[in-house]
């Protein structure tokens, strides 16, 4: 089967801090996309940052960083100078590349900011 | 529009009734994806669409389920005699590759 697998059901970081959530997958795909959703308490799925396989750049956005290794099939998200509206559910997700293939999400992570 | 429309907001059934949601997606995305969300969080994949066609229904339970999306209508999920284990959030997203998917805010469904 073809998984996510996030290790971490919760998490707790100090506001200003940095946070780094894990995920792991399996595919037998050699390109795919990854992704990391924030699902705040208005369950509203927020794209946070996404990474293309066959680019060995890691991703940013603003805060949001990742750390992808291909070989080890990890993917992590990390969360720099958290701010209290960061607190929230983080799926990491995978979907096949070159057709719209379904999102395959994790378990999700439940961030606490603690101010 | 420019984001994802999911009506109603909130639904509620009696056990045995029939429930009917809907997704208007993004203009121009050619791709529909049904999710359902249940108590734990757990996404699962329903369904997906291209166009009107249905593209990959693998997870569709069969028997009461049924999903369309008809040209110049929004997207529809009706599940037909409804069950208290149907009770979840469900997600519409739409896309245009290789932009990604786009999420609507969701419909939560409840079951008495």
């Amino acid at each position: 089967a073809q998984t996510v697998t996030q290790s971490q059901p919760e998490m707790s970081v100090q506001e200003a801090e940095t946070v780094t959530l894990s995920c792991t997958y399996d595919t037998s795909e050699s390109d795919y996309y990854l992704f990391w959703y924030k699902q705040p308490p208005s369950r509203q799925m927020i794209l946070v940052i996404r990474q293309e396989a066959y680019k060995q750049q890691n991703a940013t956005e603003n805060r949001f960083s990742v750390n992808f290794q291909k070989a080890a099939k990890s993917f992590s998200l990390k969360i720099s100078d958290s701010q209290l509206g960061d607190a929230a559910m983080y799926f990491c997700a995978r979907s096949n590349m070159n057709r719209d293939d379904k999102i395959i999400f994790g378990k999700g992570t439940r961030l606490h900011i603690l101010p | 529009g420019e984001e994802v429309a999911q009506t109603p907001k909130h639904l509620v059934r009696g056990e045995g009734q029939k429930a009917k949601l809907y997704c208007a997606p993004i203009k121009g995305h050619s791709y529909v994806f049904w999710y359902q969300q249940v108590l734990k969080n757990e996404f699962k994949f329903l369904i997906s669409f291209q166009n009107e066609n249905v593209f990959d229904e693998t997870g569709m339970p069969k028997e009461r389920f049924s999903a369309k999306c008809l040209p110049n209508s929004p997207c529809s999920l009706e599940i037909q005699a409804t069950k208290l284990e149907d009770s979840a959030v469900y997600f519409c997203a739409s896309s245009l590759w290789p932009k990604g998917a786009f999420f609507g805010q969701g419909t939560r469904l409840t079951v008495v």
